[in-house]
């Protein structure tokens, strides 16, 4: 089955800095490629994915970057705000149509210092 | 839309007593997810039920048992539960075909003693 590895397990930066969070997968199949975030008690929410035949893609602040030949994925957040504290977790699966089942890292916690 | 919901929020079982965990949405997806969430090890799926009728073991299924009732509800049954099934506990759904996006419920927090 798939496997997700995702780093750092922990992320500290100052407010209006960058941060790169990255996951490598193992399955070369998967095609779908989500990042959640998750604050404090609340239910993950997915902020930006991106598919196998697409590279890079941007929305705002957040991208996401796909290197198929290497099998990894990165989220990147410019200049971040104190309310970009959360975790954040990569998926990485095969969407076939009838069947969707995600692979989930464990997770990056991100502290953005105001 | 309500969206995701399940019952109960909270709940604190003793060892080897059974209970339902229920989910429903009314987004009219075709695909169901239940996962546990424990610190430091993400999302792992439990039971999953691609569309009604049918359901099948996600990564950790052992010690639960899943119902897809009818397209909108999915529920997760402990027929004994142990302390190592304490965890936060979320229901999904995806339309699936042409959108994978999962919706996550609010969240069971279920302690065992």
């Amino acid at each position: 089955g798939e496997n997700v590895e995702q780093h750092p397990s922990t992320l500290s930066v100052q407010e209006g800095d960058s941060a790169v969070i990255k996951c490598t997968y193992s399955d070369s199949a998967s095609n779908y490629f989500p990042w959640y975030k998750q604050e404090l008690g609340k239910r993950p929410q997915l902020i930006i994915d991106i598919r196998s035949n697409v590279g890079e893609k941007k929305d705002q602040r957040i991208a996401v970057t796909l290197n198929k030949t290497a099998k990894h994925f990165s989220l990147h957040i410019t200049e971040t705000q104190p309310e970009d504290s959360a975790v954040y977790f990569c998926a990485a699966s095969r969407g076939t149509g009838g069947s969707y089942i995600p692979t989930f890292g464990r997770g990056t916690s991100l502290i953005v210092h105001p | 839309n309500a969206g995701v919901t399940q019952t109960p929020k909270f709940q604190v079982l003793k060892t080897g007593q059974s209970m339902t965990l229920q989910c429903a949405q009314d987004m009219n997806h075709n695909s169901m997810y239940w996962y546990r969430q424990d610190p430091g090890m993400g999302l792992r799926l439990i039971y999953y039920s691609a569309s009604e009728g049918t359901t099948d073991k996600g990564e950790v299924p052992n010690g639960y048992n899943v119902s897809r009732l009818n397209k909108r509800e999915f529920s997760l049954r402990l027929e004994s539960a142990a302390p190592s099934q304490t965890s936060v506990y979320f229901c999904a759904s995806t339309l699936s075909g042409s959108s994978y996006e999962q919706y996550f419920g609010p969240g069971t927090r279920l302690t065992v003693t």
